[in-house]
Parts: C-alpha cells; structure tokens; sequence
C-alpha cells in the first residue's frame, strides 16, 4: 500500500519559516492536502489540492508538491502554530485514503 | 454552519460491537461523501471508511475490513459505523469527517470526535 513519510518533528523560532515534507512515491502525480491539529483538537484543513489555502487560512501558510515530495512552508511562524501537521492523498490503486504519519511542530 | 456531531462510543470489551452515529446539519448532505478518520491515543491519523454520496459506493482501510461496515441515511442526515470483531488495536477517537468533493479532493470539515476504548 501507498505510504507518506514525514519528519516526526521540526522545531522553529518564532518569526521564523517552518518547513514540513512529506515523501511518496511519485507525489507528483498525485493531490496533496495538509492539515493542522492543535492539542486536544480536531484536525483543520489548511492546504488543499496541493497549494490551494482554504477560507480563513492565514497567507503564511503555503505549500509544493513535486516528484517525490511535497513540502508545507510556515512563514513567520507564531505560537499559535504549534501544532501536528499531516500530509494525505488518494491512492487509486488501493482506493484508500493515506496519511503521512504527522510532524510535530514546535515553536521555541 | 457545517456541524457534525459524533455519537456512540464507549468501552467495549474485545470481540464486542459499538455503532457510531454522526449528526450532520448546515449543508447539502446528500451531494457529499463522508468518512471516517480515526486517531489512536498518542497517534497519528488513520482513515477508517468512505462512503459515496448515495451509498453506492464503499471503501474500508486494510486494518478494519470485513469488521467495520459503514452507511448512510440521507432521509436523516445520518453516517454510521457499525464495529464488529473489536480489538484493543481499535482504541482510538473516531472522527466524522465530509469530503469536499470526491475521492481525490480534501476532508474539509471533522466533528470533534467520539472515543472507543477496548481494554486489552
């Protein structure tokens, strides 16, 4: 089956930009989607169809998805953006929805 | 205003079965797909089930096939999934979760979740 593989943690400073990747084969060809989960929270979408931010999600938040890896960029990164972070696709060759395993975010 | 609100978890000794419901209001329920996520106690996120639409259409993580069935009632605005076979390993919160469009699109709207616990 599809995996997603994702650093299990990223530290940064605040005001500074996080980078999350997350790697599959031949990523690519396929739609990416992150989403946030706060501690003790339900997971929110913050980037669709690869780059797309939905309604509501602040313009720091962006995102790439190329060959094999697809990367989630922070800019001026605040507190309030601690939090897990997971990458998902759709796999057509098992019709199974994928998560990555999730990276946690830490703001020094 | 998209709410869905889960139902039905509890504690469940191995080999039992649970239902879970999810309440859906604010949209069009009937045009949209519906999931649901799960999440193990210090874990990440696992897809559990999809289910299209209007039914017709079924798909299940390798982890709860043939155990877990899910299904709808647009007349009601309800999801279900009904857990047979429970196993400690099926302790987790389950999420419902709405589809943005199709398979291949975002889970753009989570309930806040319903806990199942099965004791080892």
């Amino acid at each position: 089956s599809y995996v997603l593989t994702q650093t299990p943690s990223v530290s940064v400073a605040p005001g500074k930009t996080a980078r999350i990747t997350c790697d599959g084969n031949n990523m690519g060809s396929k739609s990416v989607h992150w989403y946030q989960q706060r501690p003790g929270q339900a997971p929110v979408l913050v980037i669709s169809y690869d780059s797309d931010r939905p309604s509501g999600i602040p313009e720091r938040f962006s995102a790439s998805n190329s060959q094999n890896t697809a990367t989630l960029t922070i800019t001026r990164v605040e507190a309030g953006d601690e939090a897990d972070y997971y990458c998902q696709v759709w796999d057509s060759s098992s019709d199974h929805r994928v998560f990555g395993g999730g990276t946690k975010l830490t703001v020094l | 205003q998209m709410h869905l609100v889960e139902s039905g978890g509890g504690v469940v000794q191995p080999g039992g079965s649970l239902r879970l419901s999810c309440a859906a209001s604010g949209f069009m329920f009937n045009i949209f797909g519906m999931n649901w996520v799960r999440q193990a106690p210090g874990k990440g996120l696992e897809w559990v089930a999809l289910i299209s639409y209007d039914g017709s259409e079924k798909y299940y993580g390798d982890s709860v096939k043939g155990r877990f069935t899910i299904s709808r009632d647009n007349s009601k605005n309800t999801v279900l999934l009904q857990m047979n076979g429970l196993r400690p390993e099926d302790t987790a919160v389950y999420y419902c979760v709405k589809d943005l469009a199709t398979v291949t699109s975002p889970l753009d709207h989570w309930g806040p979740g319903t806990l199942v616990t099965v004791p080892s």
